[in-house]
């Protein structure tokens, strides 16, 4: 599976957007970019995936390029809750690897 | 049900102690995982369990025995462990063993099952 490359930590101000990006210039593809988060103390959460096109649903949006050698997670009203570390993961088999992951903290 | 259920949430034992973590789902999905996480770290996987046969073991020690009774039961059996294995311990379960897309692969975790050997 390819490997992820995301920046450590980012911080955006609640009520904005945040913008976080990946970069998974190895995929694959038959592999699928999934973005996880993990709020402080608990397990991983789902967040979307996606292959080639744009992705929407009610936390997200998943934003690939042509090329797919990248992507974008968008959380369009960011709020302190979101505050957490997420995961973008680029596989297509079962077996998920978690790699470091961007630590956001949204500030009031 | 939409949910992973793990206990205990948080088990103390000595180096000597035998114990278990148990993992419960009721959403019907056929592949159930371990994983371990260390503070400020990621999730490791350990194990994969594919209609209750072990399909994956990550060259986990054998002081850590998994086990799968049923589709909805995993267990993770806890022997002469030691101080460094004390971690968050968390289960999660997906439809079944996908190739990803299509939802097939959409992991459900836990809350995870804190470990502290002493």
């Amino acid at each position: 599976d390819a490997k992820t490359t995301q920046p450590t930590s980012m911080d955006c101000a609640e009520g904005r957007a945040a913008n976080l990006p990946c970069n998974h210039s190895t995929i694959s593809g038959n592999e699928y970019v999934y973005w996880y988060r993990q709020i402080h103390s608990q397990g991983p959460q789902y967040i979307i995936h996606g292959l080639k096109n744009n992705e929407t649903n009610e936390m997200a949006s998943l934003i690939i390029t042509e090329d797919r050698k990248s992507s974008t997670l968008i959380l369009p009203h960011a709020t302190l809750r979101d505050t957490a570390v997420y995961y973008c993961i680029a596989y297509s088999s079962y077996k998920l690897i978690f790699g470091s992951g961007t630590r956001l903290l949204v500030r009031p | 049900d939409t949910e992973v259920t793990q206990t205990p949430k948080h088990l103390v034992m000595g180096m000597t102690n035998k114990k278990s973590l148990k993992c419960e789902q009721h959403m019907g999905h056929r592949a159930m995982y371990w994983y371990k996480q260390k503070a400020k770290k990621p999730p490791e996987l350990m194990f994969v369990y594919s209609y209750e046969k072990l399909s994956i073991n990550e060259s986990v020690p054998s002081r850590f025995s998994p086990e799968c009774p049923n589709s909805s039961l995993l267990n993770l059996h806890l022997h002469a462990l030691q101080p460094e294995d004390s971690a968050l311990y968390l289960c999660a379960s997906s439809p079944s063993r996908g190739t990803g897309g299509s939802g097939a692969n959409v992991l459900t975790f836990g809350a995870g099952s804190r470990l502290t050997v002493l």
